[in-house]
Formats: structure tokens, sequence, C-alpha cells
């Protein structure tokens, strides 16, 4: 069981561009999750969904956008990167009323 | 002031030593809390819930005072495995939005 598989792994981006990182779970739950990690300021949400077919923003979600599709793909897009979205990111899951959440293994993404 | 708040640490322990944490929260109708483990480079996972009632898992121990609005988590018998962060997460009314403290490092030392 793979459980919430993110791509890729790290990335150097030059700002300007346009990035889209992957996540993808099998665990069939119903909602996903996206934070970003930085140093002294903990993990942060940006966007999640609750089902497929909706989502909503977090705390911080300016320069990014997100779509479900369907239960398994939660994709976040960076629309033209920018050095402060330097960060850490993962996506999370979890189950309906769950307020457990599993993460993935993480995104490190350099804007340069 | 943020919703929740711990102590960074490090908090640094010889091996079997007892050590706790605390953690703060500032919003009192709060409804779920949690500690998370996290290792250094990796992703966040669930160390153990904590009731009302206190809870104990093996060596560790969690708490709630809701009075007082904090959660505290106590190991015995340090392992050198438990380096780790510990990240106090708090989950207020409606939609499971988790908040994350920023975490607690501790380092056992042989």
């Amino acid at each position: 069981i793979a459980g919430i598989t993110q791509a890729p792994t790290s990335q150097i981006l030059a700002a300007g561009r346009r990035m889209t990182l992957r996540c993808t779970q099998d665990m069939r739950h119903n909602a996903m999750y996206w934070y970003r990690q930085d140093l002294g300021l903990g993990l942060r949400l940006i966007h999640y969904s609750n089902t497929a077919g909706t989502t909503g923003k977090g705390e911080v979600p300016d320069g990014y956008s997100v779509s479900r599709a369907n239960t398994d793909d939660f994709p976040l897009t960076l629309a033209s990167a920018v050095p402060s979205q330097t960060s850490v990111y993962f996506c999370a899951s979890s189950d309906r009323g769950g307020n457990i959440q599993y993460f993935g293994a993480g995104t490190r993404l350099s804007v340069l | 002031r943020k919703e929740v708040e711990q102590d960074p640490g490090p908090f640094n322990v010889p091996e079997g030593a007892t050590v706790a944490f605390n953690c703060t929260y500032s919003n009192s109708a709060s409804q779920s809390f949690f500690w998370y483990r996290q290792d250094c480079r990796k992703e966040p996972k669930l160390l153990m819930s904590v009731y009302s009632s206190g809870n104990e898992d093996g060596r560790f121990t969690a708490q709630l005072n809701r009075a007082s609005q904090y959660i505290s988590l106590l190991i015995r018998d340090s392992k050198l495995s438990d380096s780790a962060t510990y990240l106090c997460v708090v989950t207020p009314t409606g939609f499971q939005k988790l908040v994350f403290g920023t975490g607690t490092r501790l380092l056992v030392s042989p």
C-alpha cells in the first residue's frame, strides 16, 4: 500500500515559471490537503478539498491553485513561481470525519 | 497570539530520562487534540490522540487540560530513536482543519 505519493521529491524552479506538484492517494480518503512548511512557521494549510469536485482556501492560498477531479488526485499549481514560495510542500489526506491526517513524503521546492 | 504555541527546544536529554512537553492553544472551543512526530526531512506522522481523561501508549502519556488550554506529552525511558520534532495539533470547531504548532525538538543522547 503506497498511501500518499508526491512528485517530484524536489525541484529547483526559475521565478516566473509554472509548476504543478502532484499528489495521489490510494486510501480512498475523501478529504485532501496541501501544506507548506517553513522554518519557524510550522505547517500552514494552503488549500483543501472535502471531497472530489470541491476545494477550499486555507491559511495561505495566494499564488496557488488546486483541483480535485477525482478522489485520488489533488495537484497543486503555482501559476508563476516567486522566491517566497521556496518551501517544503506536504500533501495529506483523511477519511470521512477523520481528524487524523496521513502525509506524503513532501516536495522540496526552491524558486530562484 | 498564535493558535497553537510550543517551546521550540531543543530538549537535550540522556537515554533513559523522562521528558515532558507542553503546548498551549488559544481557541477554547477546540475539539480534538493530537501529537504528531516528525523526523528530520520526513513527513509528520500521528503519534497519538489526546483525550480529556488522558491516555497512555507504552512510554508515552498525553494529557489535556481544557481549563488552562494546554496539552502535554510525557515520554518515559527515552530512547535514541525518540529524537525527533513533536508537533502539537489542534482541531478548531467546524471542518476537520488541523492547526499545527511549530514543534518541539527532542534530542536523546547516549
